[in-house]
């Protein structure tokens, strides 16, 4: 089946250090969703992505959906520690028995005050 | 409005018990789904469902059953409760396939099997 890779796992940095991550696939998506969970809670839509090269932001939070719609990134600018929890990224793909959200295995972000 | 909610919020079950988790949401979604979420694993999903009525086979089903009988609750069954099926469930709904939204998701569900 269709799986996303996303990296790093875990990132450990200092507060106001930007951060990037990003999710490839080998499979092309539709739709590239980031989602925030943060410890004891489920997952929240951070970011939502329709359209190959599509530049969104939300805040201090940067995603992009890669040309060959099989990666995306998300940056996160200035650091706080309320950043802190595991960033998952999502792909979709619309029709058929597919449908449903791929997720990557998540990257844990840990921000020292 | 509660969105997405889910009962209870940790259990303890003795290998070979069942249980059943209750997923119910306020926002006439048509499509839940069950994924459990492991160390390193992510998300994975159990079984979902497209309507009042249907469910279907994800990822990882085997040793779970599902029920939608009504359009706001979906149902998660374990039969015979194993060790292996200790994890943290987390239950979503969307408006429909493909839901520019994404999915809602539930506080979740912490379950250990001893």
């Amino acid at each position: 089946g269709q799986q996303l890779n996303q990296s790093p796992q875990s990132m450990f940095i200092q507060e106001g250090e930007d951060v990037s991550m990003n999710c490839t696939s080998s499979s092309i998506f539709n739709t590239w969703l980031w989602y925030k969970q943060e410890p004891g809670e489920g997952p929240v839509l951070l970011i939502a992505l329709y359209k190959a090269g599509e530049l969104t932001s939300n805040g201090r939070l940067t995603a992009q959906f890669g040309i060959t719609r099989k990666d995306s990134f998300l940056n996160i600018s200035a650091s706080i520690p309320s950043d802190v929890g595991i960033y998952f990224c999502a792909g979709l793909n619309y029709g058929g028995s597919q449908g449903n959200l791929i997720f990557g295995k998540g990257t844990k972000l840990s921000v020292k005050p | 409005n509660a969105g997405v909610t889910q009962t209870p919020k940790f259990r303890v079950l003795k290998t070979g018990q069942s249980m059943t988790l209750l997923c119910a949401q306020d926002m006439n979604h048509e499509y839940m789904y069950w994924y459990r979420q492991d160390p390193g694993m992510g998300l994975r999903l159990i079984h979902y469902s497209v309507g009042e009525g249907t469910t279907a086979k994800g990822e990882v089903p085997d040793g779970y059953n599902v029920s939608r009988l009504k359009k706001q609750n979906f149902l998660l069954g374990l039969e015979s409760a194993a060790p292996s099926q200790t994890s943290v469930y987390f239950c979503a709904s969307s408006e429909r396939q493909g839901s520019i939204y994404g999915y809602t998701f539930g506080s979740g569900t912490r379950l250990t099997v001893v």
